[in-house]
């Protein structure tokens, strides 16, 4: 069990530029979940994927942004045209989910996003 | 709106002291609860957690939390700090039968002196 793992640690980007952010998931881990995470805050929740399915979106989640899981595996998270707002930690975490039980979510490093 | 509540921003305590993190929680029915702890720069690592049963859990590093329905708590707790367990806490929940999306509270900062 390697545990969750993101790609980029970093990344230094300029204001209009579009951005994406990898997240692969503990292996027999069937939910995916990205938060955002600004400085001095807590996580907040933008999405979560069972398998392939994206199940919720956030209305934190604005149409500049999108995720996809395509085979259940790993996923990518997508900003176009990026902001300065943008800036903060995209944290990815990952949980095994069946019909009777529930499990804990499993948090990567994340991705430090800074816009300019 | 359910919510989670960490009321001290900030709290300092020498290295071997206790320690008492607080949490609260504004929910319609008795959510799952989590603690996560960070360390600077980093994700999140999952301390302890509470489903349901006994209202004592233990988790990992010597943290203990105690769930209070009558006081909508979740109280984390150690009784000796060390050096290391400096970094930032959070606690968090999702309701029972619902999403499975986590509400986290603003976070606790705890410096340790030596």
């Amino acid at each position: 069990d390697t545990g969750v793992s993101q790609d980029p640690r970093h990344k230094i980007t300029k204001r209009g530029q579009n951005v994406t952010f990898r997240c692969d998931p503990i292996s027999e881990h069937n939910r995916l979940y990205w938060y955002r995470q600004t400085l001095g805050q807590g996580p907040e929740f933008l999405t979560y994927f069972q398998n392939e399915a994206q199940l919720e979106k956030s209305r934190l989640l604005s149409d500049r942004f999108s995720a996809e899981r395509p085979k259940g595996s790993f996923s990518t998270l997508e900003i176009q045209r990026t902001e300065q707002g943008d800036s903060a930690m995209y944290l990815c975490a990952s949980s095994f989910r069946t019909d009777t039980s529930r499990y804990e979510q499993y948090f990567g490093p994340g991705t430090r996003l800074t816009v300019t | 709106a359910q919510s989670v509540t960490q009321p001290d921003i900030h709290i300092t305590v020498s290295e071997g002291a206790s320690l008492e993190l607080r949490c609260n929680y504004s929910y319609g029915a008795t959510p799952y609860l989590f603690w996560y702890v960070q360390s600077p720069g980093q994700g999140l690592q999952l301390l302890l957690k509470y489903f349901s049963g006994d209202t004592l859990v233990q988790g990992i590093k010597g943290f203990e939390a105690e769930f209070k329905r009558s006081q909508s708590s979740f109280n984390l707790r150690k009784p000796s700090v060390h050096w290391s367990d400096a970094a930032e806490y959070f606690c968090a929940a999702y309701p029972q039968g619902g999403s499975e999306k986590l509400v986290f509270g603003k976070g606790t900062k705890l410096t340790v002196n030596p």
